[in-house]
């Protein structure tokens, strides 16, 4: 059974330009997750989907950061503009349903300049 | 108060010590809870998941839940220098602690 999938690895770009990475879950999953880990700290969630419905995205900075889950399977999180705060692994986890073990993707390491 | 927290480390044992790790949460209405282990430079693998009171055991592993201290552990027994790593407490799949650095030495 194929793992989560995410693109690009890694990303370095400049402060106020514009980055998007993607996630495909496992097969079936309907919940999807986005989190954000900060080195030294433990993932913070960003966005939670089930299906293609947003279920918790009260710590998502909308001003800057966008998701969506369009047809229900894969996703695409972006920042516009990015700041050197955003410097962070963003990691995409996706699980049969909400409060059920979650399974992680390898992450994008983004650097901002 | 940090929703989820976990004593940050490092904790040092031995080979074939056991090692405890410690976790306490905020929420009491809280239901589900996992244990992560994280290698330096990858993503997080899930370990255990517990969803009621008492012991939970998986191989070398044992995780223990109490929901009215509002506390949850992870004992390793056993411990091997693979299982050097820091690992995560979540509660409810979306709330995590720092993580607890482990360290085991040959």
């Amino acid at each position: 059974e194929a793992g989560v999938a995410q693109s690009p690895r890694y990303k370095i770009i400049e402060k106020r330009q514009s980055v998007a990475f993607w996630c495909n879950p496992i097969s079936g999953h309907a919940t999807l997750y986005w989190y954000q880990q900060i080195l030294g700290q433990g993932p913070k969630l960003l966005i939670q989907f089930q299906n293609n419905g947003v279920v918790d995205d009260s710590q998502l900075p909308k001003d800057r950061f966008s998701a969506e889950r369009l047809k229900g399977v894969d996703s695409t999180l972006k920042i516009q503009p990015a700041k050197l705060e955003d410097s962070a692994v963003y990691l995409c986890a996706s699980s049969l349903a909400g409060g059920r073990e979650q399974y992680f993707g390898p992450g994008t390491r983004l650097t901002v300049t | 108060q940090k929703e989820v927290e976990q004593n940050s480390g490092p904790l040092s044992v031995p080979e074939g010590a056991i090692a405890s790790l410690n976790c306490t949460y905020s929420d009491r209405g809280s239901q589900s809870f996992f244990w992560y282990r994280q290698y330096s430079g990858k993503s997080p693998e899930l370990i255990m998941s517990i969803y009621s009171n008492g012991d939970k055991e998986d191989g070398r592993f044992t995780a223990q839940l109490n929901k009215a201290s509002q506390y949850v552990s992870l004992l390793i027994r056993d411990s091997q220098p693979s299982d050097s790593a820091t690992y995560l407490c979540a509660v409810n799949n979306m709330r995590f602690g720092a993580g607890t650095r482990l360290t085991v030495k040959p």
